[in-house]
């Protein structure tokens, strides 16, 4: 079935970078774009950009530019989610979202922790 | 900065009617802004309700409905249940090919 699957939790440090994987199935995946949306604990939901999964073209949310970087491994079918300089305040859930143009399918999310 | 408004809080009674809305500080809203809605219970992912304006994702009951009321769009519960307790959100495409997710609406049925 139409699926997103995401890495597990992780727990960093500050100033510490993450990479969070995304790997979709039962659908095509060039056809499509992959945002990444993510959620503070007891907060809304905030997008942070959005990559091509056909071509690698990528949209960031300006907050997060010079921060993020989102990549594609077509032959796996995975979207990559990298946040560097880690704070306190990126501990969050964060989600991976088919996007064409809404967020139709999601992935289960997973938690980052940034503590010293 | 552009803000997408939303209720912070609605309550309905059970069986009853309710309308979210999702504003833009600085436009009224239509179909170019691609309004979708999400539902969230607390620790689950957000469950799509409504995309494309208004195409309804697979499984979403019928007494869910959306619409545009004013220079707004509209996330409309007629018949209220209980199960429909949780957080709503809406997002909006804007201009330069981002997204901009409303802040929530918290729903109680009581």
């Amino acid at each position: 079935q139409v699926q997103l699957v995401q890495s597990g939790d992780e727990v960093k440090k500050p100033g510490a970078s993450v990479k969070v994987a995304c790997k979709a199935s039962g659908y095509s995946f060039t056809s499509y774009a992959t945002s990444w949306v993510r959620q503070a604990p007891g907060h809304g939901l905030e997008w942070m950009g959005w990559i091509n999964n056909n071509n690698g073209d990528t949209s960031y949310a300006q907050r997060f530019q010079g921060r993020v970087t989102m990549t594609t491994d077509t032959p796996t079918r995975t979207v990559f989610l990298e946040l560097r300089s880690l704070r306190s305040d990126d501990t969050a859930v964060y989600y991976c979202a088919r996007t064409l143009d809404a967020f139709d399918i999601w992935g289960q999310g997973t938690m980052v922790t940034v503590s010293p | 900065q552009t803000v997408v408004t939303q209720e912070p809080s609605l309550s309905v009674s059970p069986g009853g009617t309710v309308t979210l809305t999702c504003g833009l500080t600085s436009a009224s809203i239509s179909t170019s802004y691609h309004p979708s809605w999400y539902q969230q219970t607390p620790g689950q992912a957000p469950r799509t309700l409504f995309y494309s304006t208004n195409i309804r994702s697979s499984g979403v009951p019928d007494r869910f409905s959306v619409s545009f009321l004013g220079n707004k769009a509209a996330l409309t519960i007629t018949g209220a249940q209980a199960e429909d307790e949780s957080d709503y959100f809406c997002v909006l495409f804007l201009d330069g090919g981002t997204w901009v997710f409303g802040g929530g609406t918290k729903l109680t049925v009581l």
